[in-house]
C-alpha cells in the first residue's frame, strides 16, 4: 500500500497563478521534506519540515506541515514557467531508516 | 563540496554484460542510498548503507548488487539485467539514517538495457 499519497497527479496552470499541492501520511511523519525533479534529472532539494504547525517558504514557495504531522502542503504564489516539472514529497517515520516518496505531482506552467 | 556526483550520466547494455555505476560524495555523510525511478512513477528505494554496512535492502533481485568501498563512494554493479530495469538510478547521501539532516540526491544515471 501507498504510505504517502500525493494530490493533484496533474496541475495546469496559467502564469501568475496560485497552486496547491498536497501530501498525506497514513501514519504520524517523523520528517517530510519536498523535492522538485525535471524530467530524467536528479532531485532538487526544495524544503524539509519537522515539527508540527512547521511552515517555511523560499521565494515563492511555502511549505507547511500539519499539527498532527500526516499532513503536508506546497503552495506556490504567482507561478512562473520556471516552477514546472515535477513536485515530490517525501517522508521518513519513527523507527524507519529510508525516505518514501509520494506519487508526485506534475506541474505545468503556461504564458 | 555539497553534492552528488554519478558517473556515467547515461549508459547502454546488454543483457548479457556487467556494468557498474558509481556515486561519490565528499560531505561527510555515512549513510548511502540507492534509488531505481521508472517513467512517470517516484523513486523507489534499494538499497541503505549506513557506515559502509548494508543496512536495508529492499527486495532487489541479485543481479543488483551494491558496494560500498569506503565512506565516500557507494557503488552499483549490474549483471544479466533484464528490459524492463531500464530506468533513472539515483544515489543519495545522509550525515546518519537518522534524521533530521535531510537527503541530498545526485543527477542519476540513465540506464537503458537492450
Amino acid at each position: 500500500s501507498q504510505e504517502l499519497e500525493q494530490s493533484p497527479q496533474s496541475l495546469i496552470v496559467q502564469e501568475g497563478k496560485n497552486l496547491t499541492i498536497n501530501c498525506t501520511s497514513s501514519k504520524t511523519l517523523y520528517g517530510l521534506y519536498w523535492y522538485k525533479q525535471k524530467y530524467g534529472e536528479g532531485l532538487i532539494f526544495l524544503m524539509m519540515l519537522q515539527k508540527g504547525g512547521e511552515e517555511k517558504s523560499h521565494e515563492k514557495i511555502t511549505a507547511k506541515l500539519d499539527e498532527k504531522k500526516q499532513q503536508s502542503s506546497l503552495h506556490i504564489t504567482a507561478s512562473q514557467p520556471s516552477h514546472a516539472g515535477i513536485y515530490l514529497c517525501g517522508a521518513d517515520w519513527y523507527n524507519t531508516d529510508k525516505l518514501i516518496f509520494g506519487t508526485g505531482t506534475r506541474l505545468q506552467v503556461f504564458p | 563540496d555539497t553534492e552528488v556526483t554519478q558517473t556515467p550520466k547515461h549508459l547502454v547494455m546488454g543483457m548479457t554484460n556487467k556494468k557498474s555505476l558509481k556515486c561519490e560524495q565528499h560531505m561527510g555523510h555515512r549513510a548511502m542510498y540507492w534509488y531505481k525511478q521508472k517513467a512517470k512513477k517516484p523513486p523507489e528505494l534499494m538499497f541503505v548503507y549506513s557506515y559502509e554496512k548494508l543496512s536495508i535492502n529492499e527486495s532487489v533481485p541479485s543481479r543488483f548488487s551494491p558496494e560500498c568501498p569506503n565512506s565516500s563512494l557507494l557503488n552499483l554493479h549490474l549483471h544479466a539485467l533484464q528490459p524492463e530495469d531500464s530506468a533513472l538510478y539515483l544515489c543519495a547521501s545522509s550525515q546518519e539514517v537518522a534524521r533530521p539532516y535531510g537527503y541530498t540526491f545526485g543527477s542519476g544515471t540513465r540506464l537503458t538495457v537492450v
